[in-house]
Order: structure tokens, then C-alpha cells, then sequence
């Protein structure tokens, strides 16, 4: 099936910090997502990208959508403790509506 | 109540038992799933639902029985566990369309098999 690589696996930040994480893939995807876990709890959506070349942000997260529609990144600005958690990208390959392909998740700690 | 419900919201059973996971979603959505959430592993799809019917079902052992009444329940039927099904389950709703979507999640059920 389609794989979806994710990177960092984890990161050790302090607060303040920016952060970057992004996924690939090696076909071409319609729709990216980026999804947030914290523990405990399911995967909340962040971001949602439809075009390739999307830059969306919210709040301090800020998304887009490759140009080759391969990949995507997600930056967080100025990360404070809640910010802990796993990030997943994830994203509907082309050809298909159905069944969403989520990355292996970047698990995010947040030091003081 | 609005999003993705899922009960109970944690689940201690033993092998012999037989329990059974809900979900409830109130987004109107036409399509629910099933997800397991083991630790240090991807997200791994169980079940697909469309419009009440189940489109697909990931090599899932038997033990393991979805049920969908109706577009926005979903069910997750347990019987004779082993320790390595203890993971948190996930459910998850969509509505389709064109170009893709998100999925909602509920919290999930943290099921410990013993």
C-alpha cells in the first residue's frame, strides 16, 4: 500500500523554538492533512491542504502543500508546552477518495 | 452532543470475556472507521463503513466483529482477546466527496486485554 514517510521520528525542544516536520511520499497526493495527538486522546486536524503550492496556516502552525504534490511540511513558531504530542501528515493519494494514508507520527516534547 | 463519541472510554477485559466497543457520531457523516493504535506503531485501518456498508476489512482477525446499525453508530464486538490486542482503538467518521477529506476521531477506547 501507499507509505507515507515522516520525519523527525521525535524532537526534544525547548520553549520558544520553532519547529519543523514533513512527510513524503513516493506518489502523488490530492490532499494533505496534519493532524495532532495528545495523549491519551485521538488525532485532532490541523491544517487541511487541497492545492499544490498551499501555504495555510493557524495560529503559530503554518502548512503547505508541495509543489510536486509529494510532500509537505508543517513549522510550529514560538512553541510553548502544550505543543507536546505526536504529529501525523496524512493525505488521500491520487486516483482514490477513499481510504485516508497516515505517516508514522512526530512525536514532539516541549522543555521548559 | 456534537463530533465523534466513543464509549467506554477505557476497557480492562479478560481473554475469555466479551465486550463491545461504541461509537456515535453526530456530523452527519456517511462513512465510519475503525482504527488500532498500538504503541509505537502507525495507526492501523480494521474496518471501513460506507453509507452502513462495510467496504473494507483490513486482514482482521475474527475475534474482531464491526457492526454499523445505522450511519452514525458503529460497533466494535470483542470476543476471546489475546494480551497483544490491548492498544487504543479509534473510531473515526468522513464525509466523502471529490478531491478527499478529513476524519473526524473520537478519544478512543484504551483496551487492556488480560
Amino acid at each position: 500500500g501507499q507509505q507515507l514517510n515522516q520525519s523527525p521520528q521525535s524532537m526534544f525542544i525547548q520553549e520558544g523554538e520553532d519547529v519543523s516536520m514533513n512527510c513524503t511520499s513516493s506518489s502523488i497526493f490530492n490532499t494533505w492533512l496534519w493532524y495532532k495527538q495528545d495523549p491519551g486522546e485521538g488525532p485532532v486536524l490541523l491544517i487541511a491542504l487541497y492545492k499544490a503550492g498551499e501555504l495555510t496556516s493557524n495560529g503559530r502552525l503554518t502548512a503547505q502543500f508541495g509543489i510536486t504534490r509529494k510532500d509537505s511540511f508543517l513549522n510550529i513558531s514560538a512553541s510553548i508546552p502544550s505543543d507536546v504530542g505526536i504529529y501525523f501528515c496524512a493525505g488521500h493519494p491520487t486516483g482514490t477518495a477513499s481510504k485516508l494514508t497516515f505517516g508514522t507520527g512526530t512525536r514532539l516534547q516541549v522543555t521548559l | 452532543e456534537t463530533g465523534v463519541t466513543q464509549t467506554p472510554r477505557h476497557l480492562v477485559m479478560g481473554m475469555t470475556n466479551k465486550k463491545s466497543l461504541k461509537c456515535e457520531q453526530h456530523l452527519g457523516h456517511n462513512a465510519m472507521y475503525w482504527y488500532k493504535q498500538s504503541a509505537k506503531k502507525p495507526l492501523e485501518l480494521m474496518f471501513v463503513y460506507n453509507f452502513k456498508e462495510q467496504t473494507e476489512n483490513n486482514s482482521v482477525p475474527s475475534r474482531f466483529s464491526p457492526e454499523c446499525p445505522n450511519s452514525s453508530h458503529l460497533f466494535l464486538h470483542l470476543h476471546t482477546l489475546q494480551p497483544e490486542d490491548s492498544a487504543l482503538y479509534l473510531c473515526a467518521s468522513s464525509q466523502e466527496r471529490r478531491g478527499g477529506y478529513g476524519y473526524t476521531f473520537g478519544s478512543g477506547t484504551r483496551l487492556t486485554v488480560v
